[in-house]
């Protein structure tokens, strides 16, 4: 079975500290994606990969960095965390050229509260 | 990326077909349009996707208008467990490009 994982379902932190959240996929694909998800705000999308050490701002990249050193890895940072970064963080993956399968596949999401 | 836009919310009774629809009246040629659902603290799961032609699938069936501005996707004998948030996007080229998504409509199965 197809797998996105996220380290962490749950976390809190407090407000300056620097935070990873990890994000592994076992398909192979070459492309992965951040979400964060708010209330009435759906999924707005924060930094996406299209290969290992590439990556490219989404909508709302500010108070965020990424890495990708290996294919199956993403990883968001979150240089100096403010409690406004409280949210749900989705990570995603799906093939580059997926216009075949239209699909992208979701971890289960990691709801990190920064208090 | 073609915008969409999708009620905010909408009833179905337990059973019932569930009609959810979708506008994107400035979609191009080459744009499919993609179906997903969101299930309560869940990621969300892909249901279908179509161009042109009505498509089917063991989840759902997607209707396409034939001028291509309007969808809907079709959920023909509705479970309590299809309650969730439908989102409807029409990306340029899925494979290479971020993909956006809305707000969508939160389906509730009424028992």
């Amino acid at each position: 079975d197809v797998k996105v994982t996220q380290s962490s379902r749950y976390l809190v932190k407090r407000t300056g500290e620097k935070v990873f959240l990890e994000c592994v996929q076992d398909m192979d694909h070459e492309n992965m994606f951040w979400y964060r998800q708010d209330p009435g705000l759906g999924l707005r999308l924060i930094y996406f990969s299209y290969d290992v050490k590439m990556k490219e701002k989404g909508d709302i990249p500010e108070g965020y960095s990424v890495s990708r050193e290996k294919k199956e890895r993403f990883s968001l940072i979150l240089e100096s965390a403010s409690t406004n970064q409280t949210s749900m963080y989705l990570c995603a993956s799906s093939l580059r050229l997926a216009v075949n399968t239209g699909e992208l596949f979701f971890g289960e999401g990691s709801r990190l509260t920064v208090l | 990326d073609a915008k969409t836009t999708q009620p905010p919310s909408m009833d179905c009774a337990e059973g019932r077909a569930a009609n959810l629809p979708c506008n994107h009246s400035t979609i191009s040629g080459n744009e499919y349009v993609y179906w997903y659902r969101q299930i309560h603290s869940q990621g969300p799961q892909y249901i279908i996707h179509g161009l042109k032609n009505n498509e089917t699938n063991e989840m759902a069936s997607l209707i396409i208008t034939e001028d291509r501005k309007s969808s809907t996707l079709i959920l023909p004998h509705a479970t309590l467990r299809d309650t969730a948030v439908y989102y409807c996007i029409a990306p340029t080229n899925f494979g290479n490009e971020k993909l956006t998504f809305g707000t969508g409509t939160r389906l509730t199965i009424i028992p």
